[in-house]
């Protein structure tokens, strides 16, 4: 089946640092989207893109679906104690169905 | 964004007892959801997929007598967990794709499932 691999597992980095992460893939994707989630909750939405290149800022946060549509990154500006989450990345190829990466556990140290 | 919502939170029940969970979408109606499961520090894993008006469509290896899936309706989808055994402890997730965009799937803020 589908995998993505995410990329780093976990980074413990200090307040106002910045932060990137990136998701790749053998197969191609027509969708990539971002969540956070935090402990004990579901998986938030933070950026979705829909377009080969594209590239979308949400606040501090920034995202771009990659041009072989096979990989994303997103990065996340100045960091703040409140970052601290684990970050998914998941891709869609036909139909409504999601494929998870594994995740990116991300400390922020006051 | 779209809002889905789970009934229970939290629950906790004896071994062999069966233990329903609701998912709804608030502000929009989903014709399919999807039924996660996670455990401790890893990512989501796919159950099942949940079809208004149809069957469910199963994730190979999930069993659909023991995780039983209803979609009564454009707004609600249930799961139960039958005849739950220590080993089905875990997070239970629901999403759905919101009306505006069919690619964009909205969670619901989960089901954590302790059983004794």
């Amino acid at each position: 089946g589908q995998q993505l691999n995410q990329s780093p597992q976990s980074m413990f980095i200090q307040e106002g640092e910045d932060v990137s992460m990136n998701c790749t893939s053998s197969s191609i994707f027509n969708t990539w989207l971002w969540y956070k989630q935090d402990p004990g909750e579901g998986p938030v939405l933070l950026i979705a893109l829909y377009k080969a290149g594209e590239l979308t800022s949400n606040g501090r946060l920034t995202a771009q679906f990659g041009i072989t549509r096979k990989d994303s990154f997103l990065n996340i500006s100045a960091s703040i104690p409140s970052d601290v989450g684990i970050y998914f990345c998941a891709g869609r190829t036909s139909g409504s169905r999601l494929t998870f990466g594994e995740g990116t556990q991300l400390t922020v140290n006051p | 964004g779209a809002v889905v919502s789970q009934h229970p939170s939290w629950v906790i029940c004896k071994s062999g007892t069966s233990v329903k969970i609701e998912c709804r979408s608030l502000d929009f109606q989903a014709t399919t959801m999807f039924w996660y499961r996670q455990f401790p520090k890893q990512s989501l894993m796919l159950m099942a997929t949940s079809n208004e008006g149809s069957k469910a469509t199963y994730e190979q290896g999930v069993e659909k007598d023991k995780f039983l899936i209803n979609h009564a309706s454009l707004t609600l989808s249930t799961l139960t967990v039958t005849s739950a055994h220590p080993e089905d402890s875990s997070f239970y997730i629901c999403s759905a794709p919101s009306g505006g965009h069919t690619d964009t799937q909205y969670f619901g803020p989960g089901t954590r499932l302790t059983v004794l």
